[in-house]
């Protein structure tokens, strides 16, 4: 079964400043899709960034980039420029490519993100 | 607005009632899901229906009984409540095949059991 990993329960940065938040997962596929998504106070879950597992190039979202490395099974968020509004908590999430039964979004345990001002 | 939309958004009953969650999503997609968020904010898929169909059944206590009408709607009834129900569910949807498109998700339903 794959398992996500999310190594940092908490993480601070200061605004303007740039954090990297850890995400490590285990499978032994090698087709699937991993994503980021925030969690704000409002509690909405809202999609940040998402990677394709055999693409190598990292995937870029404006101020979001990822650092994905396939053989570590390492799948780092990197924010920068940060933004009182970017404090939230973030999660990791994978998801195999092959469907059916499988369709499901594993999520890690998450990383809180403090923004200080 | 295109959306998945969850009611109530916020739930106080007492241990033992019977209670349901409605969720509805317009964004055309095939593919519907509850997920619990417990008190430390972890995710767990609990079920999943394509085109009305169960395709996941996590391992969840039988008082919680999933149903999709149609596949633009999921439901979900708990019976006999307890306090470990407490928690966050959300609804999501997506497209089966587009595993690369990430899920839509709900806004959650605060389920607070007494």
């Amino acid at each position: 079964a794959q398992t996500v990993t999310q190594s940092q329960p908490e993480m601070s940065v200061q605004e303007a400043e740039t954090v990297t938040l850890s995400c490590t997962y285990d499978t032994s596929e090698s087709d699937y899709y991993l994503f980021w998504y925030k969690q704000p106070p409002s509690r909405q879950m809202i999609l940040v960034i998402r990677q394709e597992a055999y693409k190598q190039q990292n995937a870029t979202e404006n101020r979001f980039s990822v650092n994905f490395q396939k053989a570590a099974k390492s799948f780092s968020l990197k924010i920068s420029d940060s933004q009182l509004g970017d404090a939230a908590m973030y999660f990791c999430a994978y998801r195999s490519a092959m469907g059916g039964a499988t369709n499901k979004l594993i999520f890690g345990t998450g990383t809180l993100l403090a923004v200080q001002p | 607005d295109t959306a998945v939309s969850q009611t109530p958004k916020y739930l106080v009953t007492q241990m033992g009632n019977d209670k349901s969650i409605k969720c509805e999503q317009n964004l055309g997609h095939d593919t519907m899901y509850w997920y619990k968020q417990d008190s430390k904010k972890f995710l767990k898929i609990m079920f999943s229906y394509n085109n009305k169909e169960l395709i996941i059944n996590e391992t969840v206590p039988n008082r919680f009984s999933p149903k999709s009408p149609d596949k633009a709607h999921l439901n979900l009834h708990i019976n006999s409540l307890e306090l470990g129900d407490s928690a966050v569910y959300f609804c999501a949807s997506s497209i089966l095949d587009r595993q690369f498109g990430g899920y839509t998700f709900g806004s959650g339903t605060r389920l607070t059991v007494v």
